[in-house]
């Protein structure tokens, strides 16, 4: 079936580097994208959002970018701060169902 | 402030014993979720509701159950707890209009069945 997939599960960088995290979708009917950070013991938190008609969507210090031709997502955070250490999900919109459909998650590690 | 709770936020049960988690949400919301988290496997939704009375399946429904009487409330049964129900279990809520599908998500409930 369709499915939202991560193409790293770890990514460790260093305070005040720029991250990315990477993320393939099958459906190609998806119109609709959603980046949710999850610290330890908490549910998952809403960080940006984007809707297919957009290549490009900027937030406080994350950027969301939308690839459609590869069906491709990525979340880049600028100047990585310890705070950010989180998993990180993906997650996609698709019809008919309109239910999101989440990736497995990438941890996030900020080394000092 | 709005806010979506769970509880109990910690749970051990038997095999065989039914269990209920709560889920209550203020924001009004039409649209609430329960979704199961294991490792390896993200997010897997369980039951899903679009409004008072309305109850659907989602991906990994067998052994679990929903009602929803009220806005703010879905609680989630399970019918005869399995081990293989050990999971962070997590409520969420949408206004689901397509201005906005963003979920708040609660702060979930741990769940071990021995």
């Amino acid at each position: 079936g369709e499915s939202v997939g991560l193409h790293l599960p770890t990514l460790s960088v260093q305070e005040g580097d720029n991250s990315i995290i990477n993320c393939a979708y099958s459906n190609s009917a998806s119109d609709y994208f959603i980046w949710y950070k999850q610290e330890s013991g908490k549910g998952p938190q809403f960080i940006i959002d984007i809707r297919s008609n957009m290549d490009k969507r900027q937030g406080q210090r994350v950027t969301v970018l939308l690839n459609k031709t590869v069906k491709h997502l990525s979340l880049q955070i600028a100047a990585t701060q310890p705070g950010d250490s989180a998993v990180y999900f993906c997650a996609e919109l698709s019809s008919p169902a309109r239910q999101l459909t989440f990736g497995s998650g990438t941890q996030l590690t900020v080394l000092p | 402030d709005a806010e979506i709770t769970q509880s109990p936020r910690h749970k051990i049960t038997e095999t065989g014993r039914q269990v209920t988690l709560a889920c209550h949400q203020t924001w009004n919301h039409n649209n609430m979720f329960w979704y199961r988290q294991d490792l390896g496997h993200g997010l897997r939704l369980i039951h899903y509701s679009y409004g008072v009375q309305d109850t659907n399946k989602g991906e990994v429904s067998d052994g679990y159950s929903v009602s929803r009487s009220n806005t703010e409330d879905l609680p989630l049964t399970l019918e005869s707890a399995a081990s293989s129900q050990t999971s962070v279990y997590f409520c969420a809520s949408s206004f689901g209009t397509s201005s906005s599908y963003e979920q708040y998500f609660g702060p979930g409930t741990r769940l071990t069945v021995t």
